[in-house]
């Protein structure tokens, strides 16, 4: 099962900030955060991720809680071209002591002009 | 540098059939896995390996196989296509080891099944 909880939807307006959130309570203290996002008809592509401290870079900033609990995934200035599937997913461990990705329903970000 | 490759785009297969989606990547990689999109629906994973010659199954790994003979390639294989096996697959591939390890992610394979 996916180790993370994220709301199936959300909107914006278009130009204005985003804060898409994400709870991870299980987290170990190896798990990286990761971001992806999926655009209409396209493949998963990757946005941000980070351990402990916040992190910027071109597309987005991730903010991590203190305890490592939730994040939150910031669009500065939401585009029409930001209306996708967003997923936040941190590594699992398989049944052999394998990893695993585990991608879950996203977030549904919906940006209105 | 191709990064994820997969083949075939587009496969339409009848039920019973069998056929291999394909998936190849130049970044030597150790991880890669098989990923499902059902229209509407989030990813769900197939099977993944670890290193050539190590696979272990995911979410949903009935009417697969799957092998790891080389670094470079991870085919998924489907015996006896079903209806319920239409979907969108998608292959991605990341470094091992403890650290970040971004996943890349393939174009994908739309498959039907009628």
């Amino acid at each position: 099962d996916a180790k993370t909880t994220q709301p199936n939807s959300m909107e914006s307006n278009e130009e204005e900030p985003v804060h898409l959130p994400c709870n991870h309570s299980t987290i170990s203290g190896t798990d990286y955060i990761h971001w992806y996002r999926q655009l209409p008809s396209q493949g998963p592509e990757y946005v941000i991720h980070g351990l402990t401290s916040n992190v910027n870079n071109r597309m987005a900033s991730l903010a991590i809680a203190e305890d490592r609990k939730s994040s939150t995934l910031i669009l500065h200035r939401a585009t029409l071209r930001d209306a996708a599937v967003y997923y936040c997913i941190l590594r699992d461990v398989g049944t052999s002591g394998t990893y695993k990705y585990i991608f879950g329903t996203g977030t549904r970000l919906k940006v209105l002009a | 540098n191709a990064g994820v490759t997969q083949t075939p785009k587009f496969q339409v297969l009848k039920t019973g059939q069998s056929m291999t989606l394909q998936c190849a990547q130049d970044m030597n990689h150790e991880y890669m896995s098989w990923y499902r999109q059902d229209p509407g629906m989030g990813l769900r994973l197939i099977h993944y390996s670890v290193g050539a010659g190590i696979t272990d199954q995911g979410e949903v790994p009935n009417g697969y196989n799957v092998s790891r003979s080389t670094t470079e390639d991870f085919p998924l294989r489907l015996l006896s296509a079903a209806p319920s096996q239409t979907s969108v697959y998608f292959c991605a591939s990341s470094y091992g080891g403890a650290g970040a390890n971004v996943l890349t992610f393939g174009a994908g394979s739309r498959l039907t099944v009628l």
